[in-house]
């Protein structure tokens, strides 16, 4: 079993659709949790940190919750550039060994 | 700001030959980071290092797999000799010492190896 799992997908949503992704981390000493996000044959780039209180970034809503080790990642009126792989990713205790899932592909349809 | 830089973009090789990648990551960066990713999945730590000391390199194949970070500035990975599984994409990332905000990995463009 993989320290860090993620919904499969792929997602295939039209414009406008809400779109939810769900991670599960298994280490429970993990100490700081975020999403990236990957595009077609591009680098990953953070896209948000996750904080207990939950934490919003424009039409982004991350959440945790550490005592199922469990974090979702909320998209709202999906556009069309939203289409990307979205990395699951927590650290180790210190903070500096980052341990990715496999990521959820996304496409948004026109 | 330059972002990390690795070399080459592609390498296709034949089997039993080595490969060598090299990353020169942002400027005052200490940390460095060698992941490989293959097709479908997240990146997987190889090695991280602090300054020019491999701190972590339990994921590493050490049978084929060498690394080095002469002076804490710029790496380099080799592989020898190369076999057919090890195609993949191979991403160097690096991020400052207590990263503000925490988590912030600054990804190169990744070498793409594919093993013939």
């Amino acid at each position: 079993r993989k320290e860090v799992e993620q919904d499969p997908g792929p997602f295939n949503v039209p414009e406008g659709a809400t779109v939810a992704f769900n991670c599960t981390y298994s280490n429970s000493a993990s100490q700081s949790f975020f999403w990236y996000r990957q595009d077609c044959r591009k680098e990953p780039k953070l896209l948000m940190s996750v904080y207990s209180s939950g934490n919003e970034d424009g039409r982004f809503t991350a959440q945790l919750n550490r005592a199922s080790q469990y974090i979702s990642l909320l998209i709202r009126d999906s556009k069309l550039s939203d289409s990307a792989t979205y990395l699951c990713v927590v650290t180790h205790p210190g903070g500096q060994n980052f341990v990715f899932g496999p990521g959820t592909r996304l496409s948004v349809l026109p | 700001e330059a972002g990390v830089v690795q070399s080459p973009r592609y390498k296709i090789i034949e089997k039993k030959q080595p490969v060598a990648f090299w990353c020169n990551p942002i400027s005052g960066h200490n940390t460095l980071y060698w992941y490989l990713q293959n097709l479908g999945q997240g990146p997987e730590l190889l090695i991280r290092y602090e300054n020019e000391e491999a701190v972590d390199d339990s994921q590493l194949p050490k049978d084929r797999f060498s690394a080095e970070r002469l002076k804490g500035v710029d790496s380099t990975l080799k592989i020898q000799p190369a076999e057919l599984g090890d195609s993949a994409v191979y991403l160097c990332a690096s991020s400052p010492a207590g990263a503000v905000p925490a988590g912030e990995l600054f990804f190169g463009e990744g070498s793409r190896l594919t093993v013939l």
